[in-house]
């Protein structure tokens, strides 16, 4: 099956500083989504973005296919960026999500 | 616009018992998918629902089974549970089994 490799595991700043998330994919994907994972288990969307560049406030992710590749960045970091971050991509035809082993943030005051 | 819910937000079972997770797709959803996600790793994939029928299914035991209703509500059961059963479950909802998947707040599975 497809892998998705997401780096690095564990990132911790400062309050304010900017950060580059990093996920590896396999294979073809028609699917691709970027998640934070709240304290309380909550997968909270963050993009859908199987190609291109999106931006939303802080938040900008790209995704290049051709490379297979995925990076999210968060600018001007704050504490509640704080948690886990995944990647989760969906082969064409498989119609299931398969999931990084995500990224711990954490921003420091 | 209602979200995807999921009931209950706890509950503790013990070896061998058998226990139903429900869970209503946001709405205009007609796909419902479920998660398996253990302490600090990733979600996996259990299976998928759409008509009602299961089109999908990932590398789980057959002690896991589901159910879609004509509402596009959905179950998962698991039956005689093991210690390693224990996890957070987390329900997705999509549109004709395509396009983005939005979860819910999940069911924090304890089996002692």
């Amino acid at each position: 099956g497809i892998q998705v490799e997401q780096s690095p595991p564990d990132l911790i700043l400062q309050e304010g500083a900017n950060s580059t998330l990093r996920c590896n994919f396999s294979d073809s994907v028609n699917n691709l989504q970027w998640f934070h994972q709240n304290p309380w288990g909550q997968l909270i969307n963050l993009f859908y973005i199987p190609s291109g560049t999106k931006q939303n406030g802080r938040l900008s992710a790209t995704t290049v296919a051709t490379e297979r590749y995925s990076l999210l960045y968060i600018s001007s970091s704050q504490t509640t960026d704080s948690g886990v971050y995944f990647c989760a991509v969906e082969r064409r035809g498989a119609q299931k999500l398969v999931f990084g082993q995500g990224t711990r943030l954490t921003i420091n005051p | 616009d209602a979200g995807v819910t999921q009931s209950p937000t706890h509950l503790i079972k013990t070896r061998g018992q058998q226990v139903t997770l429900r869970c209503s797709p946001k709405s205009g959803h007609d796909t419902v998918s479920w998660y398996q996600q253990a302490l600090g790793q990733g979600p996996q994939f259990i299976f998928q629902y759409y008509e009602e029928e299961e089109r999908q299914r990932g590398n789980f035991p057959d002690r896991f089974s589901g159910h879609q209703f004509p509402n596009y509500s959905s179950e998962l059961n698991v039956n005689a549970l093991l210690l390693g059963d224990s996890a957070l479950y987390l329900c997705a909802s999509s549109l004709a089994r395509a396009g983005v998947q939005y979860f819910g707040p999940g069911t924090r599975l304890t089996v002692t």
